[in-house]
């Protein structure tokens, strides 16, 4: 079975500074990778995902992250913060070709300092 | 399209009721799930359907049914409510499921409490 693990539930940064969320998986077949996110009072979002080809993946909101097999990690970044970004941030696994789960991370919270 | 709609927005339930959260999404897709959203938790599967009449178990399944009569509709009922059901729950679609790497579109939620 598949599982995530998002280091830090709560992340601080300024305006401007480099935004880094870390998430490690676990699967016994080739994974497909997501990131999530969830603003105040609203329902999830699809920010980007990696299903197979480049392993650099670029989302929206000037989002992106890289699939390392290696390290069975998927983080994700930004160069540059902006307010708007405040959100919480779920990173998620699923199985190619294997059971129809789809498995989440506990998230993490992203406060942007002005 | 509206998308994934889900009522009602809130609900508070006292131990013993029953009651059933709606889904519905006009987007024709085949996978349909249910999670709950605990704080520190994440999103948790409680169960999915990748069509009409196929439904099957998730992550945290107990105290909680579901039927799939039509590709439209996918319902979560409870049928005691516990304290424990206590959440926010969220329903979510794709046409083909995160086995072959769709994306899930997301309900705005429904806010249980359960006294």
């Amino acid at each position: 079975a598949q599982s995530v693990t998002q280091l830090g539930s709560h992340v601080s940064v300024s305006e401007g500074a480099l935004v880094l969320l870390r998430c490690n998986y676990s699967s016994s077949v080739p994974p497909y990778l997501f990131w999530y996110v969830q603003y105040p009072n609203q329902g999830l979002q699809l920010l980007l995902k990696y299903t197979t080809g480049a392993t650099l993946v670029k989302g929206i909101n000037g989002f992106e992250a890289e699939f390392k097999k290696s390290e069975t990690s998927f983080h994700l970044t930004k160069p540059s913060a902006h307010m708007s970004d405040a959100a919480e941030y779920f990173c998620a696994v699923s199985e190619q070709g294997g059971s129809e789960k789809l498995v989440f991370g506990k998230g993490t919270k992203l406060t942007v300092n002005p | 399209n509206a998308g994934v709609t889900q009522t009602p927005k809130f609900q508070v339930l006292k131990t013993g009721q029953s009651m059933t959260l709606q889904c519905a999404q006009d987007m024709n897709h085949e996978y349909m799930s249910w999670y709950r959203q605990d704080p520190g938790m994440g999103l948790r599967l409680i169960h999915y359907s990748v069509g009409a009449g196929i439904t099957d178990q998730g992550e945290v399944p107990n105290g909680y049914n579901v039927s799939r009569s039509t590709t439209e509709d996918f319902p979560l009922r409870l049928l005691s409510a516990a304290p424990s059901q206590t959440s926010v729950y969220f329903c979510a679609s794709s046409y083909s499921g995160p086995g072959l790497g769709d994306t899930q579109y997301f309900g705005p939620g429904t806010r249980l409490t359960v006294l």
